[in-house]
């Protein structure tokens, strides 16, 4: 059961345009969000969070937008850049049976840009 | 302030063999976590440590199994290894228990043959 989905595997963007990756949850129960960019060889960097008390998070390029009623995300770079062609995983985080938070990752979608 | 390190970064094992990974995460971290990346299947959580206990734990087999030292570094064994293991392992840390927010390691790439 894939509670946090990257429906798009990859995606292709020209240099300088805007970026806009997605992502659907079916948990209700997660209350915070993260994504994560990943460069091949290497493991995944943490980019930006936002707890489900927002609907928006700014970290200069970098905007994530969560819509609770729709349990959907989206993290948008703007503009792109030729160093932002990596895969980006969104994860959410909730309790677990374990009593703890846990994460939840999906699968993540290649972001090519295109110079 | 040194990143997550884990070793070795690759290896090669055959069908049947066990292995030992090792971690040592961020200075002042107390929870680790183990994921396992394979082509199509994203980040798999395999099981978190914190203080030396299991806190969490994924839907992997009981061939694979972790502990974590009193120093917060941590180790996964993976007990008769099958073709379908080979992926990448990763480890993360993070400075509380169940952290929101973890710091992933390089991984370490296994290719069982």
């Amino acid at each position: 059961d894939q509670q946090v989905k990257q429906n798009s595997p990859s995606l292709s963007v020209q240099e300088g345009r805007i970026s806009i990756l997605n992502c659907d949850y079916t948990n209700s129960m997660f209350d915070y969000f993260l994504w994560y960019k990943k460069y091949p060889a290497e493991g995944p960097t943490f980019l930006i969070s936002i707890s489900s008390i927002k609907d928006k998070n700014e970290d200069g390029r970098f905007t994530v937008f969560l819509n609770k009623s729709a349990k959907h995300l989206s993290l948008h770079i703007v503009p792109s850049q030729p160093g932002d062609s990596a895969v980006y995983f969104c994860a959410a985080s909730a309790i677990s049976n374990f009593g703890n938070e846990k994460l939840t990752f999906g699968t993540g979608t290649r972001l090519t840009i295109i110079p | 302030k040194a990143g997550v390190t884990q070793t070795p970064r690759y290896l090669i094992k055959t069908r049947g063999q066990q292995v030992t990974l090792s971690c040592s995460p961020i200075s002042g971290h107390r929870s680790v976590s183990w994921y396992q990346q394979t082509p199509g299947q994203g980040l798999q959580f395999l099981f978190e440590y914190f203080s030396e206990t299991q806190r969490n734990k994924g839907n992997f087999p009981g061939r694979f199994s972790g502990r974590q030292f009193s120093n917060s570094r941590s180790e996964m064994n993976v007990s008769t290894l099958e073709l379908g293991d080979s992926a990448l392992y990763l480890c993360a840390s993070s400075p509380r228990a169940s952290g929101n927010t973890i710091y992933f390691g390089e991984g370490s790439w296994l290719t069982v043959v």
